[in-house]
């Protein structure tokens, strides 16, 4: 089983939907989990960090199920501009910091 | 100020040529990550430096690919013996210490290599 999974989609959604992605880890001692964006043929960006409590951002809302240990991130919304692969980058420390991303969700909104 | 920056931003090599890829990461940054992401598919871990040491390298695919920081500053990445499946886009990423937002990374904008 991978460390880190999601779903590679494409999700193909219209503008002013509302869409959502889920990941799932596997190490129940992972610590801090984040969302980063990757436009096409571009380097990833830090989204968002996701705290226990959720978080909101705008229009991007992130959230933590430690019990069932996934992350998801929703958008509502959503807008051309949104198209892009997301990320979901796990991480756990033991010695040191270990940085897990899974391989991405390809979002697609669509005119 | 300036982000990470990697050097070279395209690379073109002969299968069996040795290539060298550099990464500068923000000033300050202890940590630093190289990935590797072929076309179409998700970043693969290949090493970690928490100042000049690599407690983690066990990304690395084979004993062809090596990596030195020095400084606690400057990343050599080095692949011997180039072959075709070498060929992806080599991304570095930095971070602060853990105890000052050390788990936000910060990617350059990566070497496109290229093994003909």
């Amino acid at each position: 089983r991978k460390e880190v999974e999601q779903d590679p989609g494409p999700f193909n959604v219209p503008e002013g939907a509302t869409v959502a992605f889920n990941c799932t880890y596997s190490n129940s001692a992972s610590q801090s989990f984040f969302w980063y964006r990757q436009d096409c043929r571009k380097e990833p960006k830090l989204l968002m960090s996701v705290y226990s409590s959720g978080n909101e951002d705008g229009r991007f809302t992130a959230q933590l199920n430690r019990a069932s240990q996934y992350i998801s991130l929703l958008i509502r919304d959503s807008k051309l501009s949104d198209s892009a692969t997301y990320l979901c980058v796990v991480i756990s420390s033991g010695g040191y910091q270990k940085v897990t991303f899974g391989t991405g969700t390809k979002l697609q909104v669509i005119p | 100020g300036a982000g990470v920056s990697q050097s070279p931003s395209n690379k073109v090599t002969e299968k069996g040529k040795d290539v060298e890829l550099r990464c500068d990461p923000i000033s300050g940054h202890t940590a630093l990550y190289w990935y590797r992401q072929r076309l179409g598919q998700g970043l693969e871990f290949l090493i970690y430096f928490q100042g000049n040491s690599a407690p983690d390298k066990s990304g690395l695919p084979s004993d062809r690919f090596s990596a030195e920081r020095t400084g606690e500053s400057v990343s050599t990445l080095t692949i011997q013996r180039t072959q075709q499946e070498d060929s992806a886009v080599y991304l570095c990423a930095s971070s602060y210490p853990r105890d000052r937002e050390g788990e936000k990374l910060f990617f350059g904008s990566g070497t496109q290599l290229s093994v003909l």
